[in-house]
């Protein structure tokens, strides 16, 4: 099976409220996770990364845990807004390759 | 500039059809990267050229074919393909390896 998944593949937010999107890995010698953004049409946009020596990183409006304890990685958006709205993929590189494997992805409504 | 361009945005080709994927970055990147992505699906690495070499096949089958004239191009040429070759082939690249990959946003293929 895949070593990247996502507690859920649906996740509806209202405007203006805080957004946090799961991730559960497996593999302990990942080292590198990377949350992109995928809206309709278009290819995934890099937000945000973190590499296995730190548990927490800041973005603009964004924040991504790592708790690698539990194999857990979270992406959070503060302030949900309608331009939020797309497929959310976090993605690992498991080291010592190019590699990196994509996650199934959420998709994330804004409800007005 | 983080730009990652690729060409044609749509492409529509019989079985029998020869054409060729382009992609091209200007960022100095070294690793460049090829994906096929389905509906609804997250990106499947195809193949990874590293220093214009290719360092990663992912057991794609032949009628795809790879190839990197320089440093800053990418081409995917494509023979026989198949109606379930059709989805969206994504273009990548990252500075070195295991660095983040940045896409283009794609072509979008269907064949008949």
């Amino acid at each position: 099976g895949e070593s990247v998944g996502l507690h859920l593949p649906t996740l509806s937010v209202q405007e203006g409220d805080n957004s946090i999107i799961n991730c559960a890995y497996s593999n302990s010698a990942s080292d590198y996770f990377i949350w992109y953004k995928q809206e309709s049409g278009k290819g995934p946009q890099f937000i945000i990364d973190i590499r296995s020596n730190m548990d927490k990183r800041q973005g603009q409006r964004v924040t991504v845990l790592l708790n690698k304890t539990v194999k857990h990685l979270s992406l959070q958006i503060a302030a949900t807004q309608p331009g939020d709205s797309a497929v959310y993929f976090c993605a690992e590189n498991m080291g010592g390759d190019d590699k990196i494997i994509f996650g199934k992805g959420t998709r994330l409504h804004i409800l007005p | 500039d983080t730009e990652v361009t690729q060409t044609p945005k749509h492409l529509v080709m019989g079985m029998t059809n020869k054409k060729s994927l382009k992609c091209e970055q200007h960022m100095g990147h070294r690793a460049m990267y090829w994906y096929k992505q389905k509906a609804k699906k997250p990106p499947e690495l195809m193949f990874v050229y590293s220093y214009e070499k290719l360092s990663i096949n992912e057991s794609v089958p032949s009628r795809f074919s790879p190839e990197c004239p320089n440093s800053s191009l990418l081409n995917l040429h494509l023979h026989a393909l198949q109606p379930e070759d059709s989805a969206l082939y994504l273009c990548a690249s990252s500075q070195r390896n295991q660095e983040t990959q940045y896409f283009g946003p794609g072509t979008r293929l269907l064949v008949l």
